[in-house]
């Protein structure tokens, strides 16, 4: 089974500054998809990113960007120029090329605070 | 089309009463999935449907947790004999059948069991 980790339950960041979300994640599969997600308070989750694990090119969105290590199995979410809006949770998420039900394995994710 | 819509938002209920929560999917959309997340967790697979067909259900949480999806549009999921223990937010998601698979969330049904 695959699991996911997020080892930083709470980062702060000012606004305007850059900060850096790690997750890592366990599977013995070669082909998956890595997301994050954003889940305001009280808002429902989006999708921020998403990195398909057969490219060796990092996933960029506008101010958000990844580092997706395959070998050492790391995909960490960069924020650069960081809003009041990116205040939120921020889950990593794994799911399964091949598994028929394509379900989604979250982290526990990191509680991201923006200081004005 | 306005997203995945649930309902209702909140629900408070008394231990061992039945609840049902519904999820409208993205009209075209044909799979559904249901998810729990308790407080300060990331969400956790409990089911999924393509169309009709319930897919996967082994990681519903106990046989009191049971989902339809009876015309392949919107799903119910019922918690029968419900526990303090029960209490979490139910979300769902929908997707298309074939790739990206994005998964679209949506605002979820707050449960408190009392």
């Amino acid at each position: 089974a695959q699991t996911v980790t997020q080892s930083q339950p709470e980062m702060s960041v000012q606004e305007a500054e850059t900060v850096t979300l790690s997750c890592t994640y366990d599977t013995s599969e070669s082909d998956y998809y890595l997301f994050w997600y954003k889940q305001p308070p009280s808002r429902q989750m989006i999708l921020v990113i998403r990195q398909e694990a057969y490219k060796q090119q990092n996933a960029t969105e506008n101010r958000f960007s990844v580092n997706f290590q395959k070998a050492a199995k790391s995909f960490s979410l960069k924020i650069s120029d960081s809003q009041l809006g990116d205040a939120a949770m921020y889950f990593c998420a794994y799911r399964s090329a091949v598994n028929a039900g394509n379900m989604l394995t979250f982290g526990g994710g990191t509680r991201l605070m923006v200081k004005p | 089309d306005t997203g995945v819509s649930q309902d209702p938002r909140h629900k408070i209920t008394k231990r061992g009463q039945n609840v049902t929560f519904r999820c409208d999917p993205i009209s075209e959309h044909n799979r559904l999935y249901w998810y729990r997340q308790t407080l300060g967790q990331g969400p956790e697979f409990l089911t999924y449907f393509q169309n009709e067909a319930q897919l996967e259900k082994s990681r519903l949480l106990s046989d009191r947790f049971s989902a339809e999806r009876p015309k392949g549009s919107f799903s119910t999921l019922e918690i029968q004999r419900t526990e303090q223990g029960d209490s979490a937010m139910y979300l769902c998601a929908s997707s298309l059948a074939f790739s990206p698979y994005e998964q679209y969330f949506g605002p979820g049904t707050r449960l408190t069991v009392t």
